[in-house]
């Protein structure tokens, strides 16, 4: 079926304003991830979501970041007042396991691009 | 804390040269690893991975890499690299239990006619 999809492709925004991002992952798969990658950096793990389990937050850079599922498949990502250093490619990703314990494949969609001014 | 190096952040070769990417990890018990691959202007795709079995795993496109248990690593290599190989490569662990990935910082390769 389809992959990954995440929307927008590109965002542009103010500093202080706050931003939804948003994935759609693929269908069937219960695991969805997102992560963050800056110019030079690799990808920054933010946080995990696994069917009807607690949400992994433990790499949420701060309380400005949040996210949420929806029915198990949707998430959003939202970052509210929008700093300067948030600037950076946000990607999603989805599995239908866990990379650790089953080493299943995490799919990734084409990110959206943040640039906060 | 789990960490994964790559220490070639930029490599150059020219068509049909070997190309060998490294890639160490620091966590000592049970491991999968990954390497995922960034063409331009695309998504991050899989290459290959190693969950169990035979440590040297063939990935798409001639890419191999080999799990080297007493050396933390686990290299990429490919004997001939094309042009079309040029792209943005990222090694990736996973323990046991992890839910998630923990990726090196990327090598940019490119390849030159």
């Amino acid at each position: 079926g389809a992959g990954v999809s995440q929307s927008p492709s590109n965002k542009v925004t103010e500093k202080g304003k706050d931003v939804e991002l948003r994935c759609d992952p693929i269908s069937g798969h219960t695991a969805l991830y997102w992560y963050r990658q800056s110019l030079g950096q690799g990808l920054e793990f933010l946080i995990y979501f696994q069917g009807n389990s607690a949400p992994d937050k433990s790499g949420l850079p701060s309380d400005r970041f949040s996210a949420e599922r929806t029915g198990g498949s949707v998430s959003t990502l939202t970052i509210q007042r929008t700093q300067q250093e948030d600037s950076a490619v946000y990607l999603c990703a989805s599995s239908l396991g866990l990379p650790g314990l089953d080493g299943e494949t995490q799919y990734f969609g084409p990110g959206t691009r943040l640039l906060v001014l | 804390a789990q960490s994964v190096s790559q220490h070639n952040h930029h490599v150059i070769l020219s068509e049909a040269a070997s190309l060998e990417l490294g890639c160490n990890y620091s966590y000592g018990g049970t491991v999968n690893l990954f390497w995922y691959v960034q063409y331009p202007g695309q998504h991050l795709q899989l290459l290959l991975k190693y969950f169990s079995g035979d440590p040297l795993v063939k990935g798409i496109k001639g890419f191999e890499a080999e799990f080297i248990k007493s050396k933390f690593s686990f290299n990429l290599r490919k004997p001939s690299v094309q042009w079309s190989d040029t792209a943005e490569y990222f090694c990736a662990a996973a323990t046991g239990t992890a839910s998630k990935l923990t990726f090196g910082t990327g090598t940019r390769l490119q390849v030159t006619l």
